[in-house]
């Protein structure tokens, strides 16, 4: 079975534009979760999408969105990006229990300047 | 709010020794416990899964143990190896969301 795949890997991206994630879960799992990761925070959870419903959310602006398709793909989106958004976004996605093991992507790497 | 502690924060150690990662945490009502391993720069692979009524779970060289009542888990690497050089990180998930530790940054020397 392939992975978590994400796309892009690698962007750079200038303050106040947009920017728009993409994943990619195991076949047949339908849960998504966006997680962002730094140096300072650590892995902090953002949301999590289950059958194109937001199933939980995490605590950080309304500038952090996402949604999910009806294949179970997800897309999240940053809006009027700040320098502080500068991280490792990762999704992670699971069958959907909460007590299901997660399995996460390579992450895309969002550098804004 | 659920904390997690991973103890310590950084082991360096030469190949072929045994070694133990500590992970803590502070509310028991947890469904399972996730041990990770990260490289430079990459995402997150599972190496373990202990669920809360399990007491401990073994892939090859790895042993993880949970101890839910005292909040504890500890990751046991037999044989150690300078490929197990990376980032591991404990996870409990006690909700909808992975609370992560900070990890242990491990350094194996050969």
């Amino acid at each position: 079975k392939a992975g978590v795949t994400q796309t892009p890997r690698y962007l750079i991206k200038t303050r106040g534009q947009q920017v728009t994630l993409s994943c990619s879960p195991i076949s047949g799992h339908r849960s998504v979760s966006w997680y962002q990761q730094t140096p300072g925070q650590g892995l902090q959870f953002l949301f999590e999408y289950f059958s194109e419903t937001q199933r939980n959310k995490g605590n950080f602006p309304g500038r952090f969105s996402g949604r999910q398709f009806s294949n179970s793909r997800s897309e999240m989106n940053v809006s009027t990006l700040e320098l502080g958004d500068s991280a490792l976004y990762l999704c992670a996605s699971s069958p959907g229990r909460y007590d299901d093991e997660q399995y996460f992507g390579p992450g895309t790497r969002l550098t804004v300047t | 709010k659920q904390e997690v502690t991973q103890i310590p924060a950084a082991l360096s150690v030469p190949e072929g020794e045994n070694l133990v990662l500590n992970c803590s945490f502070t509310d028991s009502a947890i469904y399972n416990l996730q041990w990770f391993r990260q490289d430079p720069g990459k995402g997150l692979t599972s190496l373990l899964l202990i669920q809360s009524s399990q007491r401990e779970q073994t892939s090859g060289r790895l042993n993880a143990s949970l101890d839910k009542s005292s909040g504890r888990s500890t990751l046991y690497i037999a044989a150690s190896q300078p490929g197990d050089s990376a980032t591991y990180l404990c996870a409990v998930k006690a909700g909808y969301a992975l609370n992560f530790g900070k990890g242990t940054s491990l350094l194996v020397t050969p």
